[in-house]
């Protein structure tokens, strides 16, 4: 299994530009979830998704979008980038069955810089 | 008032020592507690989850759970240098993991 697999590793974003970071995961998980993590800070819930066709907004979701079309797929589309977007971003999956011990698995980050 | 509060550090402990961290928390529905490490330019990693009140031990690590006090924290026995890391307290409702800020521990030699 590869686990959470999120891509690109790194970007550079122009103010204005627009992109997707992508997030698969194997693991057959029905929660999803997008985070973002600020130089020093914790991390901050910007969307979740319960299953395929489910999301909600988290803490910060202003700037962003996102889609489950399928339970291993959640894209979150950045429109109109800004400086403050720049972070790193994870993604990160829990499985809600039994056992379910609530332990998120994230991948790797994504970091973003806009210029 | 915050969430998930916690002190950022850094907590500076001797190597061998005992390490303790801590967090409270506002949500008096938060149903499970979980403890990430999370070394610098990585991912966050599970250490350990915390249901019901009390303690809760995995090796060198032991979370404790107050929920009427609400608080819960990490206690790391005989602190290693590879335990240098931040680590992140966080809380479920619902379908929500929500985290604190974390603490930096540095285990100096």
């Amino acid at each position: 299994n590869a686990g959470v697999t999120q891509t690109p590793k790194f970007r550079i974003l122009k103010i204005g530009q627009s992109m997707t970071l992508q997030c698969t995961q194997d693991m057959n998980h029905n929660y999803m979830y997008w985070y973002r993590q600020d130089p020093g800070m914790g991390l901050k819930l910007i969307y979740y998704s319960v299953g395929a066709g489910i999301t909600d907004k988290g803490e910060v979701p202003n700037g962003y979008n996102v889609s489950r079309s399928t339970t291993e797929d959640f894209p979150l589309r950045l429109e109109l980038a800004a400086p403050s977007q720049t972070s790193v971003y994870f993604c990160a999956s829990s499985w809600s069955g039994q056992p379910n011990t609530g332990e998120l698995f994230f991948g790797e980050g994504s970091r973003l810089t806009v210029l | 008032q915050k969430e998930v509060e916690q002190n950022s550090g850094p907590l500076s402990v001797p190597e061998g020592a005992i390490a303790s961290l801590n967090c409270t928390y506002s949500d008096r529905g938060s149903q499970s507690f979980f403890w990430y490490r999370q070394y610098s330019g990585k991912s966050p990693e599970l250490i350990m989850f915390i249901y019901s009140n009390g303690d809760k031990e995995d090796g060198r690590f032991t979370a404790q759970l107050n929920k009427a006090s609400q608080y819960v924290s990490l206690l790391i026995r005989d602190s290693q240098p590879s335990d240098s890391a931040t680590y992140l307290c966080a809380v479920k409702v619902a379908s929500k993991l929500t985290f604190g800020t974390g603490t930096r521990l540095q285990v100096t030699l």
